[in-house]
């Protein structure tokens, strides 16, 4: 079963207005999670690194203001994307590490947003 | 510079053939993790096999085997017995530092068809 839950797997949303994404570790503690977005046939690209109970740290060009990360808790990241304008539409997806060797990687299950 | 290199943008195979899936990574980091994905239609992205830098042996994970070449920086995925589910787009990725708090560099990717 899958141990890192995304949710919504698929949002529409208007121009304008935000959305929030939710990544959820199941049954283990991420103090580290990962934001990153995916254009039809291309590669997935980080966004951001999001810490619990810290800043996250953004990668160059993405605007920080526009997804906004929070980890409030060891079990919970979200992704809100706030004024969304259809060129913001992607597949957006987390992982998380379980355990400290960074060799187990798991990603949720992905969050297709259209906005129109 | 690009981190993780893979060359074959597409690859067909016939059903129950074996197939090795290129990827150069780029990295001065003495401690680093090579992982592969698979990525069905649906988006999600399946762990299929890790490899440690300091792993001697070569990763195996049932019909998958990561090909490690740590002097040439090559960690191709070799498919055994390929099935028709192996279809899909296939990522190779690279961690540089020792641990879970390191983002993963994908490649840009092959699409696999496998045929009957």
């Amino acid at each position: 079963g899958a141990v890192v839950s995304q949710h919504p797997s698929w949002v529409i949303c208007k121009s304008g207005t935000s959305v929030k994404i939710e990544c959820r570790s199941l049954d283990f503690q991420a103090t580290t999670m990962f934001w990153y977005r995916q254009f039809p046939k291309q590669s997935l690209m980080l966004m951001a690194t999001s810490n619990e109970g810290s800043k996250a740290t953004y990668e160059q060009g993405v605007e920080k203001d526009k997804f906004l990360i929070n980890h409030a808790s060891l079990t919970l990241s979200t992704l809100t994307v706030t004024s969304a304008h259809p060129e913001d539409s992607s597949f957006y997806i987390c992982s998380a590490s379980i355990g400290t060797a960074g060799n187990t990687i798991y990603f949720g299950e992905g969050s297709w947003l259209t906005v129109v | 510079a690009q981190k993780i290199t893979q060359t074959q943008p597409g690859m067909f195979v016939q059903e129950k053939e074996a197939v090795t899936l290129d990827c150069t990574y780029d990295t001065s980091d003495q401690s680093y993790g090579l992982f592969w994905y698979k990525q069905p239609s649906s988006g999600e992205m399946i762990f299929l096999i890790y490899q440690g830098s300091y792993d001697e042996q070569n990763a195996t994970e049932g019909r998958y085997s990561l090909n490690f070449q740590k002097a040439r920086k090559s960690a191709n995925l070799v498919i055994s017995a390929s099935q028709l589910g192996d279809s899909a787009m296939y990522f190779c990725a690279m961690r540089e530092g020792r641990n879970s708090g390191y983002a993963l560099n994908f490649g840009k990717g092959t699409s696999l068809l496998v045929t009957p």
